[in-house]
C-alpha cells in the first residue's frame, strides 16, 4: 500500500520568511495530492492540492511543486504570517482508491512575529 | 466550498456507555464518508469507509462491532462507539466527497473530542 513520509515534524520560522515542507510517497499509480492545514481542536482544511498531469500549482502564498520520478512533492508558503501557524498535513491517493487517503505524520510550523 | 458539519463538537461520557457521533454533508450528496481517529500529536488513521445504503469497510484492527457505522442518506453518516473504554478517548473525525465531481478533494469536519470517565 502508499506510505507517505513527510519531513520535518518541527518548523519554526520568522515572520515574512518562507517555509517549505516535503513529502515523499511510495506508490507510483497515486496520482492526487492535496496538503491540509490543521488548527488545534478542528478538523483539516484542505488549503491546495495537485493532480499528477501537472508539476506545480499556486494559490497567492501557497504552492505545490510534485516530481513524478522522484515521488515527492512539497508544500511552499511564502511570506509567512503567524496566522499560519498549525499543523500541515500532506496526503496522496489513487484514482481506484476510493478517495481513501494516506496521510504524513504532520509538520508543526510556528511563525513567530 | 462543501462543508462538512461535525456534532457533537466534545462529549464526555462514562465508561461502558454508548456514543453517537453524526456527520453531515450540508450543501452537497456525499456517496462515501470516511471516519478518522487521531491522537494527540499525531496524524490521522483512517478507521472505516461509509457506503451509503451498504456496510460499511473498516480498516485492519478495527473493530466493527465496537464502531458501528450507519450512512442512512446521502447527506449523514452517523458512527457509535458502543461499551465506550477510558482508552477510546480520542478526537474523531469525518470527511466526505462531493458525489457529483467523481474524483473530488475530500472535506472534513471539525472533529469530535471524546473523553470517557
Amino acid at each position: 500500500g502508499e506510505n507517505v513520509e513527510q519531513h520535518p515534524s518541527t518548523l519554526s520560522v520568522q515572520e515574512g520568511d518562507s517555509a517549505v515542507i516535503k513529502c515523499t510517497y511510495s506508490d507510483s499509480a497515486s496520482n492526487y495530492f492535496p496538503w491540509y492545514k490543521q488548527e488545534l481542536g478542528k478538523g483539516p482544511q484542505l488549503i491546495i492540492d495537485i493532480r499528477s498531469n501537472v508539476g506545480e500549482k499556486k494559490d497567492q502564498r501557497i504552492a505545490v511543486t510534485l516530481n513524478k520520478t522522484a515521488k515527492h512533492f512539497s508544500l511552499h508558503i511564502t511570506e509567512t504570517q503567524p496566522e499560519d501557524s498549525a499543523v500541515y498535513f500532506c496526503a496522496a491517493k489513487t484514482t481506484d482508491s476510493w478517495g481513501k487517503l494516506q496521510f504524513g505524520a504532520g509538520t508543526q510550523v510556528v511563525v513567530t512575529p | 466550498g462543501a462543508v462538512v458539519s461535525q456534532h457533537p463538537s466534545r462529549v464526555i461520557c462514562k465508561s461502558g456507555t454508548s456514543v453517537k457521533i453524526e456527520c453531515r454533508s450540508l450543501d452537497f450528496q456525499a456517496t462515501t464518508m470516511f471516519w478518522y481517529r487521531q491522537f494527540p500529536k499525531q496524524s490521522l488513521m483512517l478507521m472505516a469507509t461509509s457506503n451509503e445504503g451498504s456496510k460499511a469497510t473498516y480498516e485492519q484492527g478495527v473493530e466493527k462491532d465496537k464502531f458501528l457505522i450507519n450512512h442512512a442518506s446521502l447527506t449523514l453518516s452517523t458512527l457509535t462507539v458502543t461499551s465506550a473504554h477510558p482508552e477510546d478517548s480520542s478526537f474523531y473525525i469525518c470527511s466526505a466527497q462531493d458525489r457529483a465531481f467523481g474524483d473530488s478533494p475530500l472535506h472534513f469536519g471539525n472533529g469530535t473530542r471524546l473523553t470517557v470517565t
